[in-house]
Protein backbone atom coordinates (compact mmCIF):
# COMPACT_ATOMS: atom_id res chain seq x y z
CA UNK A 1 0.00 0.00 0.00
CA UNK A 2 0.67 3.79 -0.07
CA UNK A 3 1.67 4.03 -3.52
CA UNK A 4 2.71 7.73 -5.15
CA UNK A 5 2.08 8.05 -8.74
CA UNK A 6 4.54 10.87 -10.60
CA UNK A 7 3.78 11.46 -14.31
CA UNK A 8 5.89 12.14 -16.60
CA UNK A 9 8.73 10.50 -15.35
CA UNK A 10 11.25 13.00 -17.79
CA UNK A 11 10.60 14.93 -19.61
CA UNK A 12 12.60 17.61 -22.21
CA UNK A 13 11.36 21.32 -23.08
CA UNK A 14 12.35 24.45 -24.37
CA UNK A 15 13.05 27.60 -22.92
CA UNK A 16 10.26 29.41 -22.70
CA UNK A 17 7.50 26.96 -22.12
CA UNK A 18 5.78 25.69 -19.11
CA UNK A 19 5.86 21.88 -17.98
CA UNK A 20 2.78 20.18 -15.40
CA UNK A 21 3.55 17.33 -13.24
CA UNK A 22 1.10 15.51 -11.71
CA UNK A 23 1.62 13.48 -8.40
CA UNK A 24 -1.15 11.06 -7.50
CA UNK A 25 -2.02 8.55 -4.37
CA UNK A 26 -3.15 5.90 -5.73
CA UNK A 27 -4.65 3.56 -2.51
CA UNK A 28 -5.00 6.48 0.59
CA UNK A 29 -6.21 9.58 0.51
CA UNK A 30 -3.54 12.34 0.41
CA UNK A 31 -4.52 15.55 2.94
CA UNK A 32 -1.19 17.03 2.54
CA UNK A 33 1.49 16.74 -0.48
CA UNK A 34 4.97 18.09 -0.56
CA UNK A 35 6.79 18.91 -3.68
CA UNK A 36 10.58 18.55 -3.68
CA UNK A 37 13.18 19.99 -6.14
CA UNK A 38 16.94 18.09 -6.09
CA UNK A 39 19.88 18.81 -7.50
CA UNK A 40 22.69 16.77 -8.60
CA UNK A 41 24.36 15.31 -5.57
CA UNK A 42 22.78 17.89 -3.27
CA UNK A 43 19.88 16.54 -0.47
CA UNK A 44 15.87 17.18 -0.75
CA UNK A 45 14.92 20.57 -1.21
CA UNK A 46 11.32 21.46 -0.12
CA UNK A 47 9.36 23.45 -2.23
CA UNK A 48 6.13 24.08 -0.83
CA UNK A 49 3.92 22.08 0.55
CA UNK A 50 0.13 21.36 -0.82
CA UNK A 51 -3.18 21.15 1.32
CA UNK A 52 -6.24 20.04 -0.45
CA UNK A 53 -8.66 22.91 -0.99
CA UNK A 54 -6.48 25.21 -0.40
CA UNK A 55 -3.69 27.30 -1.75
CA UNK A 56 -0.18 26.31 -1.13
CA UNK A 57 2.34 27.24 1.55
CA UNK A 58 5.49 27.98 -0.59
CA UNK A 59 9.36 28.03 1.28
CA UNK A 60 11.63 30.88 1.31
CA UNK A 61 12.90 32.17 -2.20
CA UNK A 62 10.65 29.71 -4.13
CA UNK A 63 8.54 31.81 -6.49
CA UNK A 64 5.30 31.29 -6.12
CA UNK A 65 3.79 32.93 -9.56
CA UNK A 66 6.68 30.09 -11.55
CA UNK A 67 5.91 27.00 -9.58
CA UNK A 68 2.23 26.85 -9.70
CA UNK A 69 0.78 24.29 -7.21
CA UNK A 70 -3.02 23.02 -7.74
CA UNK A 71 -4.24 20.51 -5.15
CA UNK A 72 -7.72 19.57 -6.67
CA UNK A 73 -8.53 16.48 -4.75
CA UNK A 74 -7.15 13.85 -1.52
CA UNK A 75 -5.34 11.82 -4.79
CA UNK A 76 -4.16 14.47 -7.08
CA UNK A 77 -1.49 17.53 -6.71
CA UNK A 78 -0.01 19.23 -9.98
CA UNK A 79 2.95 21.14 -10.25
CA UNK A 80 3.62 23.39 -13.34
CA UNK A 81 6.78 25.20 -14.06
CA UNK A 82 5.73 28.08 -15.48
CA UNK A 83 8.90 30.26 -18.26
CA UNK A 84 10.72 27.51 -17.59
CA UNK A 85 14.51 27.99 -18.20
CA UNK A 86 17.36 26.17 -18.07
CA UNK A 87 18.53 26.86 -14.36
CA UNK A 88 15.19 25.15 -13.90
CA UNK A 89 16.53 21.54 -15.14
CA UNK A 90 16.23 19.23 -11.77
CA UNK A 91 14.86 16.00 -10.15
CA UNK A 92 11.21 17.31 -8.90
CA UNK A 93 9.91 14.88 -6.75
CA UNK A 94 6.43 14.68 -4.46
CA UNK A 95 5.44 12.88 -1.42
CA UNK A 96 2.26 12.77 0.07
CA UNK A 97 0.81 12.50 3.99
CA UNK A 98 -2.07 10.19 4.46
CA UNK A 99 -5.08 11.38 5.96
CA UNK A 100 -5.01 9.02 9.09
CA UNK A 101 -1.49 9.50 9.86
CA UNK A 102 1.02 12.76 10.40
CA UNK A 103 4.42 11.30 10.44
CA UNK A 104 5.48 9.33 7.55
CA UNK A 105 5.33 10.69 4.14
CA UNK A 106 5.80 8.46 0.92
CA UNK A 107 7.40 9.54 -2.50
CA UNK A 108 6.85 9.33 -5.63
CA UNK A 109 9.41 8.20 -7.85
CA UNK A 110 10.46 11.61 -8.97
CA UNK A 111 10.33 13.58 -12.56
CA UNK A 112 13.60 14.42 -14.39
CA UNK A 113 12.89 18.10 -15.98
CA UNK A 114 15.63 19.36 -18.97
CA UNK A 115 15.03 22.67 -20.18
CA UNK A 116 17.11 23.78 -23.44
CA UNK B 1 17.46 27.51 13.80
CA UNK B 2 16.75 24.34 12.44
CA UNK B 3 19.72 21.53 11.58
CA UNK B 4 20.39 18.07 11.08
CA UNK B 5 24.04 16.82 10.32
CA UNK B 6 25.24 14.13 8.93
CA UNK B 7 28.50 12.71 7.63
CA UNK B 8 28.89 13.98 3.61
CA UNK B 9 30.45 10.48 2.67
CA UNK B 10 31.40 7.20 4.12
CA UNK B 11 33.59 3.95 2.64
CA UNK B 12 32.93 0.34 3.63
CA UNK B 13 34.03 -3.30 2.82
CA UNK B 14 31.28 -5.69 1.36
CA UNK B 15 29.94 -7.99 4.57
CA UNK B 16 30.79 -5.75 7.19
CA UNK B 17 29.31 -3.23 9.10
CA UNK B 18 28.65 0.30 9.01
CA UNK B 19 27.25 3.13 11.41
CA UNK B 20 25.81 6.31 9.63
CA UNK B 21 25.69 8.91 12.61
CA UNK B 22 23.16 12.33 12.91
CA UNK B 23 22.32 14.98 15.00
CA UNK B 24 19.34 17.16 14.61
CA UNK B 25 18.01 20.34 15.95
CA UNK B 26 14.61 20.99 15.88
CA UNK B 27 11.77 23.38 17.06
CA UNK B 28 9.88 20.06 18.84
CA UNK B 29 10.16 17.35 17.86
CA UNK B 30 7.93 14.45 16.27
CA UNK B 31 10.34 11.60 14.77
CA UNK B 32 13.46 11.07 12.90
CA UNK B 33 13.44 9.34 9.62
CA UNK B 34 15.79 7.54 7.61
CA UNK B 35 15.50 7.10 3.96
CA UNK B 36 17.82 5.33 1.11
CA UNK B 37 17.88 7.19 -2.28
CA UNK B 38 19.93 5.95 -5.34
CA UNK B 39 21.36 8.04 -7.88
CA UNK B 40 18.66 9.28 -9.94
CA UNK B 41 16.14 7.95 -8.07
CA UNK B 42 13.09 9.02 -5.51
CA UNK B 43 14.18 8.11 -1.55
CA UNK B 44 12.50 4.97 -0.21
CA UNK B 45 11.81 4.41 3.43
CA UNK B 46 13.56 2.84 5.71
CA UNK B 47 12.87 3.41 9.33
CA UNK B 48 11.27 6.03 11.85
CA UNK B 49 12.15 6.77 15.22
CA UNK B 50 10.05 8.28 17.81
CA UNK B 51 10.96 6.78 21.16
CA UNK B 52 14.36 6.29 22.66
CA UNK B 53 16.34 3.04 21.37
CA UNK B 54 16.54 0.41 19.50
CA UNK B 55 14.27 -0.80 15.90
CA UNK B 56 15.68 -3.39 14.42
CA UNK B 57 14.27 -4.28 10.52
CA UNK B 58 16.65 -7.56 9.21
CA UNK B 59 20.11 -5.95 7.81
CA UNK B 60 18.92 -2.47 9.01
CA UNK B 61 18.61 -1.17 12.54
CA UNK B 62 18.01 2.93 13.39
CA UNK B 63 18.77 4.37 17.28
CA UNK B 64 17.07 7.30 18.64
CA UNK B 65 18.37 9.48 21.30
CA UNK B 66 16.03 12.38 22.17
CA UNK B 67 18.25 13.72 25.36
CA UNK B 68 20.97 14.01 22.62
CA UNK B 69 19.26 15.02 19.60
CA UNK B 70 21.09 11.98 18.20
CA UNK B 71 20.32 8.50 16.03
CA UNK B 72 22.50 6.24 14.00
CA UNK B 73 21.19 3.68 10.76
CA UNK B 74 23.46 0.42 11.07
CA UNK B 75 23.83 -1.67 8.30
CA UNK B 76 24.76 -5.26 8.28
CA UNK B 77 25.97 -7.87 6.20
CA UNK B 78 27.13 -5.22 3.63
CA UNK B 79 26.41 -5.87 0.14
CA UNK B 80 27.08 -4.00 -2.99
CA UNK B 81 23.27 -3.10 -3.33
CA UNK B 82 23.28 -1.06 -0.30
CA UNK B 83 26.02 1.87 -2.31
CA UNK B 84 23.69 4.78 -2.18
CA UNK B 85 22.85 7.90 0.08
CA UNK B 86 21.01 7.83 3.54
CA UNK B 87 19.05 10.46 3.94
CA UNK B 88 18.74 11.45 7.93
CA UNK B 89 15.17 13.69 8.46
CA UNK B 90 13.75 15.21 11.38
CA UNK B 91 9.96 16.13 12.02
CA UNK B 92 9.33 19.39 13.62
CA UNK B 93 6.63 20.62 15.60
CA UNK B 94 4.73 21.30 12.38
CA UNK B 95 4.94 17.73 10.97
CA UNK B 96 7.62 18.77 8.21
CA UNK B 97 10.54 17.08 7.86
CA UNK B 98 14.08 19.08 8.10
CA UNK B 99 16.71 16.81 5.81
CA UNK B 100 19.56 16.01 6.19
CA UNK B 101 22.72 16.64 3.20
CA UNK B 102 22.64 12.88 2.81
CA UNK B 103 25.38 10.21 3.70
CA UNK B 104 26.88 8.88 0.53
CA UNK B 105 27.73 5.43 1.22
CA UNK B 106 30.53 3.95 -1.06
CA UNK B 107 31.01 -0.24 -0.45
CA UNK B 108 33.75 -1.58 -1.74
CA UNK B 109 34.48 -5.46 -2.29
Amino acid sequence: GAVVSQHPSWVICKSGTSVKIECRSLDFQATTMFWYRQFPKQSLMLMATSNEGSKATYEQGVEKDKFLINHASLTLSTLTVTSAHPEDSSFYICSARDLGDRAEQFFGPGTRLTVL
Amino acid sequence: GQNIDQPTEMTATEGAIVQINCTYQTSGFNGLFWYQQHAGEAPTFLSYNVLDGLEEKGRFSSFLSRSKGYSYLLLKELQMKDSASYLCAAMDSNYQLIWGAGTKLIIKP
